[in-house]
């Protein structure tokens, strides 16, 4: 079965600071992996994907990610992090299940972002 | 931009009752889902639906119960509500590709039940 690691439950950055959001996954075949954040008493906004071609890969408000096969692993990243970017982070993979062609996704347990002034 | 719209954003219900959660999209999306969130319990899947009066268990579907007669509205039922049950719920859509197309979620619904 595949599974999501999000091994920092929370981390806190000075504001203008760099950002990296660590996930690690298992999955028996080729993933496909998303970030996803979530701001207080919202659903949540993805942030952006991998499924295949270039390993890194960009997405919106300046984060991006990096695939690495062989540390199955799924950074996210940030230069320099704003105090808007507070909110909670969640790394996904791509599950595909077999009863009828349907993909859902398994989620790891989240990652709290505090930026401090 | 796809829409997905939960009914409530915050719900009370009594210990017993039946409670329905609904859900809608706007996109034509062949596939809908229904997690729960907890604190340090990430996000559990408890059923999807991948084509109208289809569905199958999530993770953790005991206790709930799903209906999808149109293809754009999902609804979840909890036949008899108990406190464990009490939790936030987020209904997600996406179309049936080989993309990897995400998941598009809607706004949450907080649940409480006494």
């Amino acid at each position: 079965a595949q599974s999501v690691t999000q091994p920092d439950i929370h981390i806190t950055v000075s504001e203008g600071a760099s950002l990296e959001l660590r996930c690690n996954y298992s999955y028996g075949a080729t993933p496909y992996l998303f970030w996803y954040v979530q701001s207080p008493g919202q659903g949540l906004q993805l942030l952006l994907k991998y499924f295949s071609g270039d390993t890194l890969v960009q997405g919106i408000k300046g984060f991006e990610a990096e695939f690495k096969r062989s540390q199955s692993s799924f950074n996210l990243r940030k230069p320099s992090v704003h105090w808007s970017d507070a909110a909670e982070y969640f790394c996904a993979v791509g599950a595909l299940y077999s009863g009828g062609g349907a993909d859902g996704l398994t989620f790891g347990k989240g990652t709290h972002l505090i930026i401090q002034p | 931009d796809v829409k997905v719209t939960q009914s409530s954003r915050y719900l009370v219900k009594r210990t017993g009752e039946k409670v329905f959660l609904e859900c809608v999209q706007d996109m034509d999306h062949e596939n809908m889902f229904w997690y729960r969130q907890d604190p340090g319990l990430g996000l559990r899947l408890i059923y999807f639906s991948y084509d109208v009066k289809m569905k199958e268990k999530g993770d953790i579907p005991e206790g709930y119960s799903v209906s999808r007669e149109k293809k754009e509205r999902f609804s979840l039922i909890l036949e008899s509500a108990s406190t464990n049950q009490t939790s936030m719920y987020l209904c997600a859509s996406r179309p049936t590709d080989r993309e990897g197309s995400p998941l598009h979620f809607g706004n949450g619904t907080r649940l409480t039940v006494t």
